[in-house]
């Protein structure tokens, strides 16, 4: 089983619905992300948080809202979708305590807004 | 705030010819600097990073990468290129005493057989 896990891995919507992207995690990871992947633009950060009280806005979090319901589970909603949030999602993991800092991916979540 | 660029989108290499992908950044302080790579349809997997110490880093399937503070450079290299390597590719920096990363807008590898 993935350490990331990222449900549902594609969806299709239409502008205006309420989409809710899940992750959860087996690492025992306290820092989780969600970043948004666009051809050419690389990642983006939209909302990070280092614990369970924790959450913070990124660069492009317009649009957006977040939830860390335990250490493990942390998902990103789209209260009310847009066509330009049609992206690649990945949900990552990090560790704290360390200096090193490398984040672990899930598999993504395709997302398309007619 | 700190910047990644990877001044190239596309990378093509003969198989068996080394591989050099560029990367350079921007950062307040000391960097950390690593390389992700992403085969199709699948997430980021962590290559390589630099933190502190040889200029020179060793990371997964035979790439390295030299770290270049004078050139604020951090090249993601391989000797003998495979097939296999075709991918995209991603450079990312953080600043110390932050987690959270930023990164390039991505390189795309394609070695031809």
């Amino acid at each position: 089983d993935a350490d990331v896990t990222q449900t549902p891995r594609n969806r299709i919507t239409k502008t205006g619905k309420r989409i809710m992207l899940e992750c959860s995690q087996t690492k025992g990871h306290d820092r989780m992300y969600w970043y948004r992947q666009d051809p050419g633009l690389g990642l983006q950060l939209i909302y990070y948080s280092f614990d369970v009280k924790d959450i913070n806005k990124g660069e492009i979090s317009d649009g957006y809202s977040v939830s860390r319901q335990a250490q493990a589970k942390f998902s990103l909603s789209l209260e009310s979708a847009i066509p330009n949030q049609t992206a690649l999602y990945f949900c990552a993991t990090g560790r704290s305590g360390g200096p090193t800092g490398e984040l672990f991916f899930g598999e993504g979540s395709r997302l398309t807004v007619l | 705030a700190q910047s990644v660029a990877q001044p190239e989108d596309q990378v093509n290499v003969a198989e068996g010819n080394p591989l050099t992908v560029k990367c350079t950044y921007s950062v307040s302080g000391n960097p950390y600097l690593f390389w992700y790579v992403q085969y199709p349809n699948r997430g980021l997997q962590f290559l390589l990073k630099y933190i502190t110490g040889d200029n020179l880093v060793k990371g997964s399937y035979g790439f390295e990468a030299e770290f270049n503070k004078s050139q604020t450079s951090f090249h993601l290299k391989k000797p003998s290129a495979l097939v296999s390597d075709s991918a995209l590719y991603f450079c990312a920096v953080r600043p110390l005493g932050d987690y959270k990363l930023s990164f390039g807008a991505g390189t795309t590898v394609t070695v031809r057989a």
